[in-house]
């Protein structure tokens, strides 16, 4: 059973552009949730998707935004980007919408975005 | 908001001891709560997990104590062992947002041969 994928693995971009990552949840898996590591911050909850719509989203700009398609593939785009947004982008899907029932998220390797 | 908090940075235990990561949460709504491990280059795996109805779940060499008066948790690792050095995360989730996951800032252990 393939884990989740997530694309690119790597990335530079300078400041000022905008930047689309991908991720392939895990098959039968409909929510999918995307995180900013960083170091010292741990994991920032950006937001999470379940069957196409935007269930919860954390305390980020709107530069950072997402969709999920009917696949329930899902991409997130940060647009202006900055400095402060260079870290490491993970996403992680699940298989149930009650966290309590399926207890844990899987993520994939993640997407290292450097902004120079 | 830093709603889950990790203080300790880092912790270097020698082989076969016991490591105890500390995990303090600030939402009492909270009520399910995990632990993941992170290698570099990977993404985290979940380790072990507790729900606010218990205030101890056991698993192998792992053990997660809850104690909900002083919104803390820890995660014990008995004897610790070299493949377990990683960065542990803290997580914790309520049912009152539709459950996203919040994530410590995670804690670094070393464990010396």
């Amino acid at each position: 059973k393939a884990g989740v994928t997530q694309t690119p693995r790597y990335l530079i971009k300078t400041r000022g552009q905008q930047v689309t990552l991908s991720c392939s949840p895990i098959s039968g898996h409909r929510s999918v949730s995307w995180y900013q590591q960083t170091p010292g911050q741990g994991l920032q909850f950006l937001f999470e998707y379940f069957s196409e719509t935007q269930r919860n989203k954390g305390n980020f700009p709107g530069r950072f935004s997402g969709r999920q398609f009917s696949n329930s593939r899902s991409e997130m785009n940060v647009s202006t980007l900055e400095l402060g947004d260079s870290a490491l982008y993970l996403c992680a899907s699940s298989l149930s919408r009650e966290w309590a029932v399926a207890g844990e998220l899987f993520f994939g390797e993640g997407s290292r975005l450097t902004v120079l | 908001d830093q709603q889950v908090k990790q203080n300790s940075p880092s912790l270097s235990v020698q082989e076969g001891r016991i490591s105890i990561l500390n995990c303090d949460y600030t939402n009492s709504m909270f009520d399910y709560f995990l632990w993941y491990k992170k290698y570099p280059a990977e993404g985290p795996t979940f380790l072990i997990s507790i729900s606010s109805i218990k205030d101890k779940n056991e698993d192998g060499r792992f053990t997660v104590f809850l104690n909900k008066s002083a919104k803390h948790l820890s995660l014990h690792i008995v004897p610790s062992q070299p493949g377990d050095s990683a960065v542990y995360f803290c997580a914790a989730s309520s049912p009152y947002n539709n459950n996203d996951m919040r994530f410590g800032a995670g804690t670094r252990l070393t464990v010396k041969p």
